[in-house]
C-alpha cells in the first residue's frame, strides 16, 4: 500500500460547474477525514468518517457540499455549483481507530475555480 | 472551538544556527502532532506528541509538549537548507476525532 491517494490532483473548473474528488484511504484505516487548505493557513476540518458512517461535518460544509463513503473504503468529496471561494486544495487523510493513532495525508487536489 | 496558535509565521535563518518554533492550543489535550509541508505538496507527519514532558527527536528537529501550558516546541538544531518548508502543528481533542491545525510557521534556511 503506497499510502493515502487522491484522484484528481488539480481540477480547474468555471464557476457554476459541479465537482467530484475521490480518496482512497490506506487500506486498513477506518477513519477518513476531509481537510480544506487555502494559501497560507493551516488546513481546516470538513468532515470525518468511521468506516461508512459520517459522524461529523464542519459548519464550513454548506449544502453545496457533500461527501460519502459507501462501502467504509473510498470517499467521494462533491462541490455543486462550484465558486471561486471554493478554490483551495482539498486534503484527504485516513487513520486507525485508537486514541494514539496519528493521520497520513494524501497528496492532495487543488481546485480552481475561475 | 479550540484555538491553536504558532509562532513565529515566518522564520527566516543562516545554516547552522538554532531555533525554536512555539505552538499554543486553548483546550486541554494530551495528544500533539507536528507535519511538514514542502510547496504544493500535501503533509508529512514528524511527530506524535501523546503525554505531557514526550520529548521526540529525529535528526536536527526536536519535538516537545508540556500539557500543563498547553505548549508544544519544535526545535531546530544547525539548520540545513533541507528544513525550508513550513511547520504545522495539529491538536486534537479526545473524543472529537479531529485535528485543529495552527496557521504553519514558513521556514527558510539560508545557505
Amino acid at each position: 500500500d503506497t499510502g493515502v491517494s487522491q484522484d484528481p490532483r488539480h481540477k480547474i473548473t468555471k464557476r457554476g460547474q459541479n465537482v467530484t474528488f475521490r480518496c482512497d484511504p490506506i487500506s486498513e484505516h477506518n477513519r477518513l477525514y476531509w481537510y480544506r487548505q487555502t494559501l497560507g493557513q493551516g488546513p481546516e476540518f470538513l468532515t470525518y468518517f468511521q468506516n461508512e458512517a459520517q459522524l461529523e461535518k464542519s459548519r464550513l460544509l454548506s449544502d453545496r457540499f457533500s461527501a460519502e463513503r459507501p462501502k467504509g473504503s473510498f470517499s467521494t468529496l462533491e462541490i455543486q455549483r462550484t465558486e471561486q471561494g471554493d478554490s483551495a486544495m482539498y486534503l484527504c487523510a485516513s487513520s486507525e481507530t485508537g486514541s494514539n493513532t496519528e493521520a497520513f495525508f494524501g497528496q492532495g487536489t487543488r481546485l480552481t475555480v475561475v | 472551538e479550540l484555538k491553536v496558535e504558532q509562532n513565529p509565521l515566518f522564520l527566516s535563518m543562516q545554516e547552522g544556527k538554532n531555533y525554536t518554533i512555539y505552538c499554543n492550543y486553548s483546550t486541554t489535550s494530551d495528544r500533539l502532532y507536528w507535519y511538514r509541508q514542502d510547496p504544493g505538496k500535501s503533509l508529512e507527519s514528524l511527530f506524535v506528541l501523546l503525554s505531557n514532558g514526550a520529548v521526540k527527536q529525529e535528526g536536527r528537529l526536536m519535538a516537545s509538549l508540556d500539557t500543563k501550558a498547553r505548549l508544544s516546541t519544535l526545535h531546530i538544531t544547525a539548520a540545513v537548507h533541507d528544513l525550508s518548508a513550513t511547520y504545522f502543528c495539529a491538536v486534537i481533542v479526545f473524543n472529537f476525532n479531529k485535528f485543529y491545525f495552527g496557521s504553519g510557521t514558513k521556514l527558510n534556511v539560508k545557505p
